[in-house]
């Protein structure tokens, strides 16, 4: 079955700065990669996900890269905001339309 | 259109004893599935349902049983439950084709 590793665990970064979560998986099967934000006391909610036929997506300030051929896949978010302080999952989906999920990366912004 | 309900949102529970948490959506996906989040775990898959009257086991099914006898509801049954299921538990459901992987707001349970 699929594996999917997610790192750091926790990342602590001042107001304005850039953060990265890096996510590898291991079924090359995989080929829609979502990635999820979890506040505190909340369900986690879709923030931004990439098909296995693009390399990168935008959105405002949050990106998404995919690497197919490492099989790895990146979270950049730019010019942090406290609000942006949230556990952060990646997860990998393939033919079986059922995700495997990473551990989760706790994200902090401090203002 | 409310997405995934579960209730309730929070409990707490004897040793012994026995619940039933209630998963509801609307958006008539096809998949719905049951997971528990413990701190520095993730989130772990229960077990799932691919359609109306099918259930599967995930990555940690002991304790716990399901049952989708309706596609818009999926129940998550303790029989007899015991500390170790202190956790949040979130529903999810995702249709047969295309991304919308949309999670509930998740029921915290306590057992003593």
């Amino acid at each position: 079955g699929e594996n999917v590793e997610q790192h750091p665990s926790t990342l602590s970064v001042q107001e304005g700065d850039s953060a990265v979560i890096k996510c590898t998986y291991s079924d090359s099967a995989s080929n829609y990669f979502p990635w999820y934000k979890q506040e505190l006391g909340k369900g986690p909610q879709l923030i931004i996900d990439i098909r296995s036929n693009v390399g990168e997506k935008k959105d405002q300030r949050i990106a998404v890269t995919l690497n197919k051929t490492a099989k790895h896949f990146s979270l950049h978010i730019t010019e942090t905001q406290p609000e942006d302080s949230a556990v952060y999952f990646c997860a990998a989906r393939g033919g079986s339309y059922i995700p495997t999920f990473g551990r989760g990366t706790s994200l902090i912004v401090h203002p | 259109n409310a997405g995934v309900t579960q209730t309730p949102k929070f409990r707490v529970l004897k040793t012994g004893q026995s619940m039933t948490l209630l998963c509801a959506q609307d958006m008539n996906h096809e998949y719905m599935y049951w997971y528990r989040q413990d701190p520095g775990m993730g989130l772990r898959l229960i077990h799932y349902s691919v359609g109306e009257g099918t259930t599967a086991k995930g990555e940690v099914p002991d304790g716990y049983n399901v049952s989708r006898l309706k596609k818009q509801n999926f129940l998550l049954g303790l029989e007899s439950a015991a500390p170790s299921q202190t956790s949040v538990y979130f529903c999810a459901s995702n249709p047969r084709e295309g991304p919308g992987y949309t999670f509930g707001s998740g029921t915290r349970l306590t057992v003593v």
